[in-house]
């Protein structure tokens, strides 16, 4: 099966600009979860989409934005990009049913580096 | 609100020792609690599980124990190899809004 990819796996940004991350998710996935990792620090819940819609989110500002596609994949948006912005992105994936949800299924990340 | 703290490290082992990571949690109930290992440049991989108390989860010779009196969720390995050089990340499942929350993470350096 294949795994939960993400790009690009670099990027480096100036502040103030806008940056898009993207991820697809592994086969047969339907969620989608965005977590930023800052260094030396566990993940930190951005959001979640299920059914294209934004499910839950975490304490980040609304210039942290998604979408969600039909076909599961998802894009991560940020604007304004701000120094404190440089992490490793991390996209997740799993299953929702009626009895709950899968284990999370990360893929490799995007290090997004603000200058 | 729900917090996971795990011991700070890094830890550094001899191949072949003991190995333990504590790891405490505080949510309302009794949330799925989760191991995650981070390899060097890469993201995140569930080592092991446990759903509900004295649930044992285990993989690859780790294991946890959930421990609800303790809220605890404390990994173990009996012998360590250079291979499992590593960050490790204690998580809880906060169900409310489908998302984990982590420790921050605790790095192991198994020395041959």
């Amino acid at each position: 099966e294949t795994g939960v990819t993400q790009s690009p796996t670099h990027l480096i940004k100036t502040r103030g600009q806008q940056v898009t991350l993207r991820c697809s998710s592994q086969s047969g996935h339907n969620t989608v979860s965005w977590y930023q990792q800052a260094l030396g620090q566990g993940p930190q819940f951005i959001f979640q989409y299920y059914r294209e819609e934004e499910n839950g989110r975490g304490n980040f500002p609304p210039r942290f934005s998604g979408l969600q596609f039909p076909n599961y994949s998802s894009e991560l948006n940020v604007n304004a990009l701000e120094l404190d912005d440089s992490a490793l992105y991390l996209c997740a994936s799993s299953v929702r049913t009626g009895q709950g949800a899968s284990p999370l299924h990360f893929g490799n990340g995007t290090r997004l580096t603000v200058t | 609100g729900d917090s996971v703290t795990q011991m700070e490290g890094p830890v550094t082992l001899s191949e072949e020792a003991f190995l333990t990571i504590n790891c405490t949690y505080t949510a309302t109930g009794y949330p799925s609690l989760f191991w995650y290992v981070q390899y060097p440049g890469e993201g995140l991989q569930l080592l092991l599980k446990a759903t509900k108390a004295d649930d044992k989860g285990s993989n690859k010779g780790f294991e946890a124990t959930y421990r609800k009196e303790t809220t605890s969720f404390h990994l173990e390995k009996g012998s360590v190899q250079v291979s499992d050089s590593a960050v490790y990340f204690c998580a809880s499942w906060r169900g409310s809004q489908g998302n984990l929350i982590f420790g921050k993470g605790t790095k192991l350096s198994v020395k041959p």
